[in-house]
C-alpha cells in the first residue's frame, strides 16, 4: 500500500523568507512519482511540481523546489522568497506505477505573514 | 488547452434528488479520476478510469453513486438519491499514464455540491 504523511497541519512564514513543507511517503514500488499541489482559498487544485523516483536531480519550478531524499523517503517542498499569494493548503501526492493511482496526504496550511 | 472542464460549478439540490456531475478531461489524457473533498475526510478518490474503463471504484461510497465514461472526452458522476452527507466539492482530474508512470495530473475547478 502507498501512503503519504504530511506532519505539519499548519505553517507560518514571513514574507520573502523561504519555507519547507514536509512530506514523507511509504511505497514498495521501485518506480513512482511524487507531486505537490497548491489549493488556495478559492478551492482549485493547482499542480506545482513533479519528481520521478529515478530522477537524479531535484525538481525545480521557479520558486518551488523539491528536496528529494530517496533513502529517507522524503519529498519536501521548498518555497523560496515567500509571497502573500503563497498562502494556501499544500498537498503532497504519490503516483504508484503498480496501482496506477494517486495517493494524497492530508495537506499543510501555509500562511505567509506580511 | 482549456484544461479539465467540470460542470456545473455549483449545485444546490434537495435530499432525494438525482445529481449529475460532468467532466471533460484534457485532450490526449488517458486516465480520469473523480475525487471528493470535505473538511472532515479530506481528499478522497472515488473512482478512476483508464482508457475509458473503470479500474478501481472501491472509493465509491455506496450504490447511490455511479460513474460512467462513454468516451475519451466525457465522464459523469451521478448520485441518486442524494443525501445531505453528500455535500462536498467534487473534483475531476485527468492524467496521461504511460508505461513508465505518470508525470501529470491536472484538476478541474470542482463542483461544489450542497444537498439540503
Amino acid at each position: 500500500a502507498q501512503k503519504i504523511t504530511q506532519t505539519q497541519p499548519g505553517m507560518f512564514v514571513q514574507e520573502k523568507e523561504a519555507v519547507t513543507l514536509d512530506c514523507t511517503y511509504d511505497t514498495s514500488d521501485p518506480s513512482y512519482g511524487l507531486f505537490w499541489y497548491k489549493q488556495p482559498s478559492s478551492g482549485e487544485m493547482i499542480f506545482l511540481i513533479y519528481q520521478g523516483s529515478y530522477d537524479q536531480q531535484n525538481a525545480t519550478e521557479g520558486r518551488y523546489s523539491l528536496n528529494f531524499q530517496k533513502a529517507r523517503k522524503s519529498a519536501n517542498l521548498v518555497i523560496s522568497a515567500s509571497q502573500l499569494g503563497d498562502s494556501a493548503m499544500y498537498f503532497c501526492a504519490i503516483f504508484s506505477n503498480t496501482g496506477n493511482q494517486f495517493y494524497f496526504g492530508t495537506g499543510t496550511s501555509l500562511t505567509v505573514i506580511p | 488547452d482549456a484544461g479539465v472542464i467540470q460542470s456545473p460549478r455549483h449545485e444546490v439540490t434537495e435530499m432525494g434528488q438525482e445529481v449529475t456531475l460532468r467532466c471533460k478531461p484534457i485532450s490526449g489524457h488517458n486516465s480520469l479520476f473523480w475525487y471528493r473533498q470535505t473538511m472532515m475526510r479530506g481528499l478522497e478518490l472515488l473512482i478512476y478510469f483508464n482508457n475509458n474503463v473503470p479500474i478501481d471504484d472501491s472509493g465509491m461510497p455506496e450504490d447511490r453513486f455511479s460513474a460512467k465514461m462513454p468516451n475519451a472526452s466525457f465522464s459523469t458522476l451521478k448520485i441518486q438519491p442524494s443525501e445531505p452527507r453528500d455535500s462536498a466539492v467534487y473534483f475531476c482530474a485527468s492524467s496521461l499514464i504511460r508505461t513508465q508512470g505518470a508525470d501529470t495530473q491536472y484538476f478541474g475547478p470542482g463542483t461544489r455540491l450542497t444537498v439540503l
